[in-house]
């Protein structure tokens, strides 16, 4: 049932950086929004970022404005996330989920299993 | 920002038995033009990614039973499940997508069996 792969998840230091992937291959990539949400250890839910169909519309959190960027290449059915400046509470795992609502405003109807960040020196 | 908050956190409910959560956000999510609350339900069981219920408020996702029902409009909102099951222990959160970013989800409802 799930249609999307994340992977680039692991251990990193304060202040470092690292590149989360998110592969869709059995789904028409470019017709949706894609976003990240991401999930601390024992918590709830909360949404980093989304970016439109064809990349040109992306927004944040604010708590990750600077910081992070998303990203997509529809040729090759992708999304990224790109964190740097890693703080302790950016520990979390990350999902990434879709929408095909053609404005964004939509629920999120497929979601990757997750890949687990932490940040800890 | 809309904020998103649910009761009760937790709840225990015996097999069969009806089960409540509540949704409440700090601004309306109808779009009056078109009459649509910008509201989604989802269920997450542990170790799993979360999974669409309801949308629309009240829309059922495709393959979800129809013991899952939701209701409300414009602030004020419910998940029902009208006859417990085993397989529907989980955390259900409730999620706005009205108007631009951020998207925010309600902290969350533990349900278990009494």
């Amino acid at each position: 049932e799930v249609q999307l792969v994340e992977s680039g998840g692991g251990l990193v230091q304060p202040g470092g950086s690292l590149r989360l992937s998110c592969a869709a291959p059995g789904i028409t990539f470019s017709f949706y929004w894609m976003s990240w949400v991401r999930q601390a250890p024992g918590k709830g839910l909360e949404w980093v970022a989304n970016i439109n169909q064809d990349g040109s519309e992306k927004y944040s959190v604010d708590s990750v404005k600077g910081r992070f960027t998303i990203s997509r290449d529809n040729t090759k059915n992708s999304l990224y996330l790109q964190m740097n400046s890693l703080r302790a509470e950016d520990t979390a795992v990350y999902y990434c989920a879709g929408t095909t609502s053609s404005s964004g405003r939509g629920p999120f109807d497929i979601w990757g299993q997750g890949a687990m960040v932490t940040v800890s020196s | 920002d809309i904020v998103m908050t649910q009761s009760p956190d937790s709840l225990a409910v015996s097999l069969g038995e009806r089960a409540t959560i509540n949704c409440k956000s700090s601004h309306s999510v109808l779009k009056t033009s078109i009459n649509k609350n910008y509201l989604a339900w989802y269920q997450q069981k542990p170790g799993q990614p979360p999974k669409l219920l309801i949308y629309w408020a009240s829309t059922r996702d495709s393959g979800v039973p129809d013991r899952f029902s939701g209701s409300g409009s414009g602030t004020d909102f419910t998940l029902t499940i009208s006859s417990l099951q085993a397989e529907d222990v989980a955390v259900y959160y409730c999620q706005q997508y009205y108007n631009t970013p951020p998207f925010t989800f309600g902290p969350g409802t533990k349900v278990d069996i009494k």
